[in-house]
C-alpha cells in the first residue's frame, strides 16, 4: 500500500535561513506528489504540485520541491525563510486507487526572529 | 469566488447527539471529499463523491454517512456523537481524480464530549 512520511515532526528555523522539509513515499509506480500548507485556524493550501516531466517543481511563496525517484523523496525548499512561513506543512500522494490523496503526518514549522 | 465553505466551524456535542456538517464549494467540481485531522496522524479520508447522488467509502468511514443530493453540496452526518470522534474535519473538492488538486475548507473543529 502506499504510504507518505515526514521524518520532522518539528523543525525551528531563523527568519532568512534555509528550509529544506522531508517527504518519504512508497508507491511501486509514478505518484503524483503535492505539497500543501496549513496556517493555524486555516484549511490547507497547494503550495506546489509534481505530476511530471522537469524533477524541480517551483511553487507558491518561493516554494520549491525536487522529486528523486531514486530516494523516493519530494523534499520541500525554500532558500530564505519569512516569520510568515510559520505553519504547518502536508506531503501527500496521489495513485489513482480509491481516488484518494494520502497524507504524511506533516512538520510544524516555527520560525525564531 | 468563495472556494470551499464550510459550517459550522465549531461545535460541540454530547455523546449520542447527532449533527450535520455541511460543505458547499461553487466551483463546478465533480469530486467533493471529507477528512478528519487528528494530531500526529495528518488528514485521513472519511467519504468521498465522484458526482451528484454517489458516495464511497474512505479510510474511516465508520460513524459517520453522507450525502450529496446537489453537484454543489456535500453533508457528512453524525448520527451518534462519540468522544472518538473529536476532530478537526475539513472538505475538499476536485475537477476530477486524476492529477488530484483538492481545494480545501476552513475546516470544522468539532468537540465531543
Amino acid at each position: 500500500a502506499q504510504s507518505v512520511t515526514q521524518p520532522d515532526i518539528h523543525i525551528t528555523v531563523s527568519e532568512g535561513a534555509s528550509l529544506e522539509l522531508r517527504c518519504n513515499y512508497s508507491y511501486g509506480a509514478t505518484p503524483y506528489l503535492f505539497w500543501y500548507v496549513q496556517s493555524p485556524g486555516q484549511g490547507l493550501q497547494l503550495l506546489l504540485k509534481y505530476f511530471s516531466g522537469d524533477t524541480l517543481v517551483q511553487g507558491i511563496k518561493g516554494f520549491e520541491a525536487e522529486f528523486k525517484r531514486s530516494q523516493s523523496s519530494f523534499n520541500l525548499r525554500k532558500p530564505s525563510v519569512h516569520w510568515s512561513d510559520a505553519a504547518e506543512y502536508f506531503c501527500a500522494l496521489f495513485t489513482g486507487g480509491g481516488n484518494k490523496l494520502t497524507f504524511g503526518t506533516g512538520t510544524q514549522l516555527k520560525v525564531e526572529l | 469566488n468563495a472556494g470551499v465553505t464550510q459550517t459550522p466551524k465549531f461545535r460541540v456535542l454530547k455523546t449520542g447527539q447527532s449533527m450535520t456538517l455541511l460543505c458547499a464549494q461553487d466551483m463546478n467540481h465533480e469530486y467533493m471529499y471529507w477528512y478528519r485531522q487528528d494530531p500526529g496522524m495528518g488528514l485521513r479520508l472519511i467519504h468521498y463523491s465522484v458526482g451528484e447522488g454517489t458516495t464511497a467509502k474512505g479510510e474511516v468511514p465508520d460513524g459517520y454517512n453522507v450525502s450529496r443530493l446537489k453537484k454543489q453540496n456535500f453533508l457528512l452526518g453524525l448520527e451518534s456523537a462519540a468522544p472518538s470522534q473529536t476532530s478537526v474535519y475539513f472538505c475538499a473538492s476536485s475537477v476530477t481524480a486524476a492529477k488530484n488538486i483538492q481545494y480545501f475548507g476552513a475546516g470544522t473543529r468539532l468537540s465531543v464530549l
